[in-house]
């Protein structure tokens, strides 16, 4: 099957540093990626959705100042947590959508969890 | 817009036995997908079943299977012989059937718990 996958796994950084996640789509070229952010015990929230060579589309409500994210390849998208927080702490998870797939199906990433201290 | 609803925080079922987990959503699209994905203390989130609209026929996955009722807009999951590994959250999603960049509406999720 498809796989996705990310890193870090996990990355503790001090207030005021920046942070770039990576999502790699392994065996497949995906056109379409999506970032996702997930609070403890809730569901999860789309960030944006990032398309090969063109601007990611974000969310309203999500800082695209503060969540830079660039896909420039059709296997890896990056999320960069500029100027990091302590509120930005959380699990971050990336999907990439199968461009030749019908159904257009989603894989998801293991996940990122950040910690600001 | 569409949403989706998990009316059940959490359920939790004995070894072996049934349970269903219940999911409604709302939308005025003929041609859509629905999925069920679990996320296991792991994090990964893992697809178990899709269901296409279009399709009258209930999807199933060996011990998942779905109750697709598409005028009353519900798909629930139900999971047989339920077992230690089941133990996880899962989400109801919807997805239209094209547009929107694919994106996938979520439920708020099911705490589900296996009892030994």
């Amino acid at each position: 099957g498809a796989v996705v996958s990310q890193h870090p796994s996990w990355v503790i950084c001090k207030s005021g540093t920046s942070v770039k996640i990576e999502c790699r789509s392994l065996d497949f070229q995906a056109t379409t990626m999506f970032w996702y952010r997930q609070f403890p015990k809730q569901s999860l929230m789309l960030m944006a959705t990032s398309n090969e060579g063109s601007k990611a589309t974000y969310e309203q409500g999500v800082e695209k100042d503060k969540f830079l994210i660039n896909h420039a390849s059709l296997t890896l998208s990056t999320l960069t947590v500029t100027s990091a927080h302590p509120e930005d702490s959380s699990f971050y998870i990336c999907s990439a959508r199968e461009s030749l797939a019908g159904v257009g199906e989603q894989f998801f990433g293991p996940g990122t969890r950040l910690t600001v201290l | 817009a569409q949403t989706v609803t998990q009316s059940q925080p959490e359920m939790s079922v004995q070894e072996a036995e049934t349970v269903t987990l219940s999911c409604t959503y709302d939308t005025s699209e003929s041609d859509y997908y629905l999925f069920w994905y679990k996320q296991p203390p792991s994090r990964q989130m893992i697809l178990v079943i899709r269901q296409e609209a279009y399709k009258q026929q209930n999807a199933t996955e060996n011990r998942f299977s779905v109750n697709f009722q598409k005028a009353a807009k519900s798909f629930s999951l139900k999971i047989s012989d339920s077992q230690l590994g089941d133990a996880a959250m899962y989400f109801c999603a919807y997805r239209r059937d094209e547009g929107s960049n694919y994106q996938l509406i979520w439920g708020a999720g099911t705490k589900l718990i296996i009892k030994p």
